[in-house]
């Protein structure tokens, strides 16, 4: 079973629409959560943590489950430039991140 | 904002040669890192390092790869003799503390010939 799972997609929404990511993970002792974007050839960047209460950053929502090891993301009314490759990430112990393969969005006009 | 940043953005080697990329991370940054992605697949972890020494590295770091801080600002990722199969993006990344956010910087595409 794959550390951490991701739908590749792609999801293919129109401007506006609201989408969401989701991602499981495999191992229970994951102590911290995040979600990256990654555009085509260029570095993760950071979109947000992910707490067990969930978080809010604008149109970002994100969402974690851990009895059911489960993270999501939501993403309120789409824009052109949401189009990106969204990469689930969760740290085990230690520092190292482990992706998900990544879930590839496209918002259309 | 700071930002990591790395050079050069694209180095181009035969097979055998040893590489080594440079990364400057963030000032006040404890916490530094190597990842990888070859085209089409995931970023995979390959090392970290703290304290002038490596805390973590996984299977792809083999004896061909280290690590060093050679100043107070570089961190530098060599490898010893270049494989087809280490043809990837290698992003540096560093962070503030452990289990903290990690900022990457813009990557070095690495194209074993």
């Amino acid at each position: 079973r794959k550390e951490v799972e991701q739908d590749p997609g792609p999801f293919n929404v129109p401007e506006g629409a609201t989408v969401a990511f989701n991602c499981t993970y495999s191992n229970s002792a994951s102590q911290s959560f995040f979600w990256y974007r990654q555009d085509c050839r260029k570095e993760p960047k950071l979109l947000m943590s992910v707490y067990s209460s969930g978080n809010e950053d604008g149109r970002f929502t994100a969402q974690l489950n851990r009895a059911s090891q489960y993270i999501s993301l939501l993403i309120r009314d789409s824009k052109l430039s949401d189009s990106a490759t969204y990469l689930c990430v969760v740290i085990n112990a230690g520092n190292m991140l482990t992706f998900g393969g990544g879930t590839r969005l496209m918002v259309k006009p | 904002e700071p930002e990591v940043t790395q050079t050069p953005s694209h180095q181009v080697t035969q097979m055998g040669q040893e590489v080594i990329l440079r990364c400057v991370p963030i000032s006040n940054h404890l916490y530094f890192y190597w990842y990888r992605q070859i085209l089409g697949q995931k970023v995979e972890f390959l090392v970290s390092f703290y304290n002038n020494e490596i805390s973590e590295k996984s299977e792809i770091f083999d004896d061909q790869f280290s690590v060093e801080r050679p100043d107070g600002s570089n961190f530098t990722l060599k490898i010893r003799s270049t494989k087809l199969e280490d043809s990837a993006m290698y992003f540096c990344a560093s962070s503030s503390g452990t289990q903290y956010e990690q900022y990457f910087g813009p990557g070095t595409r690495l194209t074993v010939t």
